[in-house]
This record gives structure tokens, C-alpha cells and sequence, in this order.
């Protein structure tokens, strides 16, 4: 089975503009997080969504935003970019809130964001 | 809300010897814990896992950890460490209540030198 994919895998941007970041989430997993990992540091909590609704969002500004959409991909999108949002970012997967659920996140190999 | 704290930012070894990697978390609720490994250039991949029952916890590649609620600790071990264990190894944590928000620690970095 296919685990969870991420698109692109790396890319370049310039200040200013925007940035839109593609998730396929483990198939039978209805929620998707996403998560910032800055250079030497631990990944910081963005988004989680479930069954297409934000279900929790982390300390962010509005420049970032996500959705999920009816087949459980989602897209992160970054607008008006700063040198600040250099990262990895990171997507998990899961089963939701469902008994099968043992609480872990599947995550992707993340898509490494440049801004130049 | 919750915190995790890893004591250690780097830990060299050498290759065969024992290792242990430590956290410490703070929460007002009831967590689950987690440990796992970023390889360069890599997603984090689960390592284990402690939900409830038995606090000591077996992982993947001969990697153990032990819940203890009394210090609030889930210090990961193994044994013997190899060259292929070098990489990057955070602790997690996510409040029992559905959310799965995971507060990471900023990382354990592993050197395995020959």
C-alpha cells in the first residue's frame, strides 16, 4: 500500500509570493495534519483536518491556510512568503477518530519550501 | 497544553554500545507517547508507542522506552547501537482526547561512530 505522498518534494520561491502544497493521505485515513519543520528543530503543529472540516489549527498566521478535500487529499497554501517560511513541511495521516485508531500519524517525506 | 523537553541536542557513541536518549513532558491531561526517527532528507517514522498497560514499550530496530507517570518521563534505549541508527529522534506526545494535535520535542541527534 501506498504511504502518504507529498507534492512537491522541493521547491524555490521569492518573498512575497504564494505557495500551495499537495497531500495524499494512507488510503482509509479521513485525517490529515500538517506540520512545519524549521532547520534543527522539532515539527510545530499547522493544521489537522477530518472528514473535510479543520478540526485544529496551530499558532500560525492567516497567511497560512489549508482544506481537505471529499477524496482526504488536502492542500497547505502560504501566501505573501517570508525568508521565515523556510521549511520542511510535513504531512501525517490517520484513521480519525474511530476505534481502530492507535493514535499514531503516518507521515510523508514533506515538501522542502526555500524562499529566497 | 502540553511540552516535551529532550535533554540531550547530540549524543555521540560509539557503534555496539548502549544509548539512551532522554524525554520529559509536561501535561495537564492524560497522553499518549511517541518516539520516532528522521533519516536525512526524510519524513519522521514511528519508532513505538505508549498508549496504556505495560510501560515498558518495544519498538522497531531493537529500540525500547519506559513510561514512567511519576516522573513524567519515556526515556528511549537500545542496547547495542549501529552505524545505520545515526539520525535525528524526537519524542511526542498527544492529549488521550481526540485532536492528535503531537507537540514534538526539538530533537536528539545520534552519532553511531565506528
Amino acid at each position: 500500500d501506498a504511504g502518504v505522498t507529498q507534492s512537491p518534494t522541493h521547491l524555490i520561491k521569492t518573498r512575497g509570493q504564494q505557495v500551495t502544497l499537495r497531500c495524499s493521505p494512507i488510503s482509509g485515513h479521513k485525517s490529515v495534519s500538517w506540520y512545519q519543520q524549521v532547520l534543527g528543530q522539532g515539527p510545530q503543529f499547522i493544521f489537522q483536518y477530518y472528514e473535510k472540516e479543520e478540526r485544529g489549527r496551530g499558532n500560525f498566521p492567516d497567511r497560512f491556510s489549508a482544506r481537505q478535500f471529499p477524496n482526504y487529499s488536502s492542500e497547505l497554501n502560504v501566501n505573501a512568503l517570508l525568508l521565515g517560511d523556510s521549511a520542511l513541511y510535513l504531512c501525517a495521516s490517520s484513521l480519525g477518530p474511530t476505534r481502530q485508531n492507535t493514535g499514531e500519524l503516518f507521515f510523508g517525506e514533506g515538501s522542502r519550501l526555500t524562499v529566497l | 497544553a502540553q511540552s516535551v523537553t529532550q535533554l540531550d541536542s547530540q549524543v555521540p557513541v560509539f557503534e555496539e554500545a548502549p544509548v539512551e536518549l532522554r524525554c520529559n513532558y509536561s501535561s495537564s491531561v492524560s497522553v499518549y507517547l511517541f518516539w520516532y526517527v528522521q533519516y536525512p532528507n526524510q519524513g519522521l517514522q514511528l519508532l513505538l508507542k505508549y498508549l496504556s498497560g505495560s510501560t515498558l514499550v518495544k519498538g522497531i530496530n531493537g529500540f525500547e522506552a519506559e513510561f514512567n507517570k511519576s516522573q513524567t518521563s519515556f526515556h528511549l534505549r537500545k542496547p547495542s547501537v549501529h552505524i545505520s541508527d545515526t539520525a535525528e529522534y524526537f519524542c511526542a506526545v498527544s492529549a488521550r482526547s481526540y485532536g492528535q494535535n503531537f507537540v514534538f520535542g526539538p530533537g536528539t541527534r545520534l552519532s553511531v561512530l565506528p
